[in-house]
């Protein structure tokens, strides 16, 4: 069993849907969670972080987070042709500071947003 | 632009050669990363820096892989007696450490190696 888990897709939405994107992750002890969106070809782009349960909004982006449960989530709403990506979901354990910064990622999940 | 460069973006080497790649962080952040990663797959990561030391290397690192952050600044990785399998994305990350919980990273553009 991997770490962080993500289904791979492709995960296919028409414009102005929303995106569901869904990450569980192995570690009871991990604290905290990143969203990136990376493009073909591109470096990973931070896009969300969340710390604590509940849900984080920016724009036009929701990340949620159970720790209960093992899983964190990430909504896209009005989704735009532009949000076709690759959405890698990392996970950071805290030990109180050596490597409390080394993220584990997920495979990704690859959306396409069509016209 | 995240304000972490990384040097050459593209290296194609034979096998068997020795390759070094550079990273220049955000010029505060006192952390630095080196993941790996193949078509497909998430980052893998390789080693972390805080300031000079290096703290963490991954089990999965052959002894072929070095990496050095001299004087707490930019880092490199070397890759010594290269072989196919080492073919990948190369990416750096570089954050700013905070006294509780973990810091966020932000990616360099990344160095693609292709070993022959």
């Amino acid at each position: 069993q991997k770490e962080v888990e993500q289904n791979s897709g492709p995960l296919s939405v028409p414009e102005g849907a929303i995106a569901s994107l869904n990450c569980t992750y192995s570690d009871r002890g991990s604290q905290s969670f990143f969203w990136y969106r990376q493009y073909s070809g591109k470096s990973p782009e931070l896009i969300m972080s969340i710390y604590s349960n509940g849900d984080k909004e920016d724009g036009r982006f929701t990340a949620q987070l159970n720790k209960a449960s093992q899983y964190v989530s990430l909504l896209i709403r009005d989704s735009q042709p532009s949000d076709s990506a690759t959405y890698l979901c990392a996970v950071n354990m805290q030990r109180g500071g050596t490597n409390a910064g080394k993220s584990t990622f997920g495979d990704g999940t690859t959306l396409t947003v069509k016209p | 632009d995240t304000g972490v460069s990384q040097d050459p973006r593209h290296k194609i080497t034979k096998r068997g050669q020795n390759v070094t790649f550079r990273c220049d962080p955000i010029s505060e952040h006192n952390r630095l990363y080196w993941y790996r990663q193949t078509l497909g797959q998430g980052p893998e990561f390789l080693t972390y820096f805080q300031n000079e030391a290096q703290l963490e290397k991954s089990r999965l690192l052959s002894d072929r892989f070095s990496a050095e952050r001299p004087k707490g600044s930019f880092s490199t990785l070397e890759i010594q007696r290269t072989e196919q399998g080492d073919s990948a994305m190369y990416l750096c990350a570089s954050s700013k450490s905070r006294d509780r919980g973990t810091d966020t990273q932000y990616f360099g553009p990344g160095t693609r190696l292709t070993v022959l």
